[in-house]
């Protein structure tokens, strides 16, 4: 588990803030994932980068905003935020998006509360 | 497009009993099947995953998972239940289009009965 880290564990937020969740890999992987994990729904895939580039937003509210400056530091960037939003927020990395045996490794999320 | 049902968001079992999580999945193609394992206030560990070849996965802990292919079924299944191994366990498919997004099911929490 330690392979990917993420900060804060824990963030509480105003609708006004603005913060960022930030997640490292240390395990030389490629591609990198944000989930979100609400109460009673699925994981929801937000966004995939694949060699620093998004190759995926899964019709996420443009108040997330996901940056990647290298493959192993993915950032997600909040503003604006609403009670809705509160959740775990995954991240996840993997040797390549499109390999054939790619496998996903989870950090240990940030649990977000919006107040 | 892909999907997984996982039947029953609770089971109990008692302890020594055995652990049968089921997972059906929906693919047009062959798809990789993987089970996670997510403790409280943890992320996702991979318990095992299905890609090619031998149906029979072994995994960690005990854990082992067969796919059947006519079944659309991906059953995870542990012989014997211990306490640590209360947990919520996710059911996951990802298919070969290039693109390799895991699908979720809503997951199973187990609990384990002393």
């Amino acid at each position: 588990e330690t392979g990917v880290t993420q900060t804060p564990r824990h963030l509480v937020m105003g609708m006004t803030n603005k913060k960022s969740l930030k997640c490292e890999q240390h395990l030389g992987h490629n591609a990198m994932y944000w989930y979100k994990q609400s109460a009673k729904k699925p994981l929801e895939l937000m966004f995939v980068y694949n060699f620093k580039e998004q190759t995926e937003n899964n019709s996420v509210p443009s108040r997330f905003s996901p940056e990647c400056p290298n493959s192993s530091h993915l950032f997600l960037h909040l503003h604006t935020l609403q009670p809705e939003d509160s959740a775990l927020y995954l991240c996840a990395s993997s040797q390549m998006v499109g390999s054939t045996t790619d496998t996903q490794y989870f950090g240990p999320g940030t649990r977000l509360t919006v107040l | 497009a892909q999907s997984v049902t996982q039947l029953g968001s609770h089971v109990s079992v008692s302890e020594g009993a055995l652990v049968l999580l089921r997972c059906n999945y929906s693919s047009s193609v062959p798809p990789y099947l993987f089970w996670y394992v997510q403790y409280p206030n943890q992320g996702l560990q991979l318990l095992l995953k299905y890609t090619t070849g031998a149906t029979l996965v072994k995994g960690i802990n005990g854990f082992e998972a067969e796919f059947k292919k006519s079944e659309t079924s991906f059953h995870l299944t542990k012989p014997s239940a211990h306490m640590s191994d209360a947990a919520e366990y996710f059911c996951a498919v990802s298919v070969d289009t290039g693109r390799r997004a895991l699908t979720f099911g809503s997951g199973t929490r187990l609990q384990v009965q002393p």
